[in-house]
């Protein structure tokens, strides 16, 4: 059974730079998947982050691209996000899954998130 | 404001069926597959429908999805107290990200 677990701080001061780490259990990050970051304002739906293959290719969130590092560290098992010059508006509970991304040969693009860790919420403020 | 919109509230009694939109456009649902997933409050998200109407293990079959040109839905039947979440839709864009809609909450009366 995999499982996924966040850690990292739970406040940032305005400007600085959001760092977050997932766990993974139950599966090796080197399979044939993609790993992901979501996050979900208080009270609003969820926002995709970005992703990352085992091989270090990422895809990020057009809106977020220029201040978004995700990578991935194989001998523990583990990605991780940053986000720098974070503000209030980066205020979010942060979740990280496990995800399947692949195109068809019809040009059609799958992509689903499962399972997912149970979040850590960030606060930004100073 | 989602890209993919959804209704912000649905609600139905117990043992009835509920359906579950979400709008999208030829640049993301009407290109590509669509996902579902359940959260109920204070809990992360879990995946009840992946490519349009697959279920993953361990999901039952009153959960039913289906899509047709831009927009999906998803159904869930047989209505139970424990169904009470909020439901949100996911697909990907041709803006080179994924999407997800603005999430539906439902309440079982």
């Amino acid at each position: 059974q995999v499982q996924l677990l966040e850690s990292g701080p739970g406040l940032v001061k305005p400007s600085g730079t959001l760092s977050l780490t997932c766990v993974v259990s139950g599966a090796s990050i080197s399979n044939s998947d993609w790993w992901s970051w979501v996050r979900q304002a208080p009270g609003k739906g969820l926002e995709w982050v970005g992703e990352i293959w085992h091989s270090g290719n990422t895809n990020y969130n057009p809106s977020l691209k220029s201040r978004v590092t995700i990578s991935v560290d194989k001998s523990k098992n583990q990605f991780s996000l940053k986000l720098t010059s974070v503000t209030a508006a980066d205020t979010a509970v942060y979740y990280c899954a496990r995800g399947e991304h692949y195109i068809t040969s019809l040009g059609r693009e799958h992509i689903w998130f499962d399972p997912w860790g149970q979040g850590t919420l960030v606060t930004v403020s100073s | 404001q989602s890209v993919l919109t959804q209704p912000p509230s649905v609600s139905a009694a117990p043992g009835q069926k509920v359906t579950i939109s979400c709008s999208g456009s030829s640049s993301n649902i009407g290109n590509n597959p669509v996902s579902w997933y359940q959260q109920v409050p204070g809990t992360a998200p879990k995946l009840l429908i992946y490519d349009n109407n697959k279920r993953p293990s361990g999901i039952p079959d009153r959960f039913s999805g289906s899509k047709s040109g831009t927009s999906a839905t998803l159904d869930i039947t047989g209505l139970q107290t424990g169904d009470e979440a909020d439901y949100y839709c996911g697909t990907w864009d041709g803006s080179l990200s994924a999407l997800f809609g603005g999430g539906t909450k439902l309440a079982v009366l």
